[in-house]
């Protein structure tokens, strides 16, 4: 059974710059959820998607965006990227109606 | 409303001692509750989880606590050992939902 696998594993971008983090759902998991965790803090659910569309929204802007591919594997978007921004950034599958959820190792941003 | 508020913000125990990590909600909405063990530069890993008509859960030497009057539960770790150096967070969730709003986290270390 394959774990839950996001990429890249580190990157470095510049305000204003626009970023794309991919991630691969565990084996068997329909639906996925992206974490926001800054350094020092407990994970902030950004959103959520099932069967392609997004299925729930934590307070995060509009330039935070996602999609969700038919074999389950998922992309968050990142536009105009800010300071604040930087962060460990958690994909977390789980298959719908379980209440378990896998994450991943995530992928750690910063913004310069 | 919708916070967890996880205490202590760290501990440190002698090997074979029993930290004890606290967590306390408001919502009563909430009917799930995990426990995440995170490694530094790792996800978050699942360690137990319990719902609000249970008291107690055992899995190895992690125990769960529930008190739902007084929106309380805890994680107690049996037997602690260096290995169990980490981050850990509690965690809440509603039905219907993979939004869980986490704790910010109890930085454990075990003196060998």
């Amino acid at each position: 059974e394959t774990g839950v696998t996001q990429s890249p594993t580190h990157l470095i971008k510049t305000r204003g710059q626009q970023v794309t983090l991919r991630c691969s759902s565990q084996s068997g998991h329909n639906t996925v959820s992206w974490y926001q965790q800054a350094l020092g803090q407990g994970p902030q659910f950004i959103f959520q998607y099932y069967r392609e569309e997004e299925n729930g929204r934590g307070n995060f802007p509009p330039r935070f965006s996602g999609l969700q591919f038919p074999n389950y594997s998922s992309e968050l978007n990142v536009n105009a990227l800010e300071l604040d921004d930087s962060a460990l950034y958690l994909c977390a599958s789980s298959f719908s109606g379980v209440r378990e959820l896998f994450f991943g190792e995530g992928s750690r941003l910063t913004v310069l | 409303q919708q916070q967890v508020k996880q205490s202590p913000q760290s501990l440190i125990v002698q090997k074979g001692g029993i930290p004890i990590i606290n967590c306390a909600y408001e919502n009563t909405a909430f009917d799930y509750f995990p426990w995440y063990q995170q490694f530094p530069g790792k996800g978050p890993a699942l360690l137990i989880a319990i719902r609000p008509d249970v008291s107690e859960k055992k899995e190895g030497r992690f125990t769960i606590s529930f008190n739902k009057s007084a929106k309380q539960f805890s994680l107690h770790i049996m037997d602690s050992q260096p290995g169990d150096s980490a981050t850990y967070f509690c965690a809440a969730s509603v039905s219907g939902t993979y939004k869980y709003i986490f704790g910010t986290g109890t930085r454990l270390k075990v003196l060998a």
